[in-house]
């Protein structure tokens, strides 16, 4: 079935450091990817998503490019803040997520230091 | 955005006990709504797909007699832990599917804790 891999964590880095996290996948046919975002105590929130081959999704600094010739999704911001302390979990969707659950990966803890 | 509320967002009840989980959709109507387990430092699992007016469909290995789920409206899914024991204590979260546009948008969580 399909599935979702993505780099262990936690993740530390100091504040305006270079982000990279992680994310592969294994899938039938042709699925969307997203990022998801768990700040402490609350919910996801999604953070962006891409539907199609070579297409880049961003937002707030993040962004992430679908690879399908190497079955990726990684994750990068130029410059961590504190605020970006947080889990971020890489998810695919068969289709695009309208009445598909989604496939989480085990989710990675970024912790930025002032 | 779209939001989802869940309720109660914290819970703790005795072994034996049944517990009930609300999940609505504020400003969108949602024609699907999954529930998702999460285990401490692990990722979201798949419980079950609730669709408005019908059965839900349960993943393997989610018992359906101890996890019912009733999706009554096009707003609100309720899942009710029945006889809970210690080993559901977990945090459940919802995701309603915008009718319309066609994103899963996600509850903050309910952490229930079976003593």
């Amino acid at each position: 079935g399909d599935s979702v891999t993505q780099m262990e964590g936690p993740v530390t880095l100091s504040e305006e450091a270079f982000l990279t996290i992680n994310c592969t996948y294994t899938a039938t046919g042709y699925p969307s990817l997203f990022w998801y975002v768990q700040y402490p105590g609350e919910g996801l929130q999604l953070l962006l998503k891409a539907t199609k081959a070579d297409d880049k999704g961003s937002n707030k600094g993040f962004e992430a490019t679908y690879r399908k010739e190497t079955t990726s999704f990684h994750l990068e911001k130029g410059s961590v803040q504190v605020s970006d302390s947080a889990v971020y979990f890489c998810a695919l969707s068969g289709r695009n997520s309208g009445n598909t659950p989604l496939v989480f990966g085990k989710g990675t803890r970024l912790s930025v230091i002032a | 955005g779209a939001v989802v509320s869940q309720h109660p967002s914290r819970v703790i009840c005795k072994s034996g006990t049944s517990v009930k989980i609300e999940c609505r959709s504020l400003d969108f109507q949602a024609t699907t709504m999954f529930w998702y387990r999460q285990f401490p430092k692990q990722s979201l699992m798949l419980m079950a797909t609730s669709n408005e007016g019908s059965k839900a469909t349960y993943e393997q290995g989610v018992e359906k007699d101890k996890f019912l789920i009733n999706h009554a409206s096009l707003t609100l899914s309720t899942l009710t832990v029945t006889s809970a024991h210690p080993e559901d204590s977990s945090f459940y979260i919802c995701s309603a599917n915008q009718a319309s546009g066609g994103s899963q948008f996600f509850g903050p969580g309910t952490r229930l804790t079976v003593l």
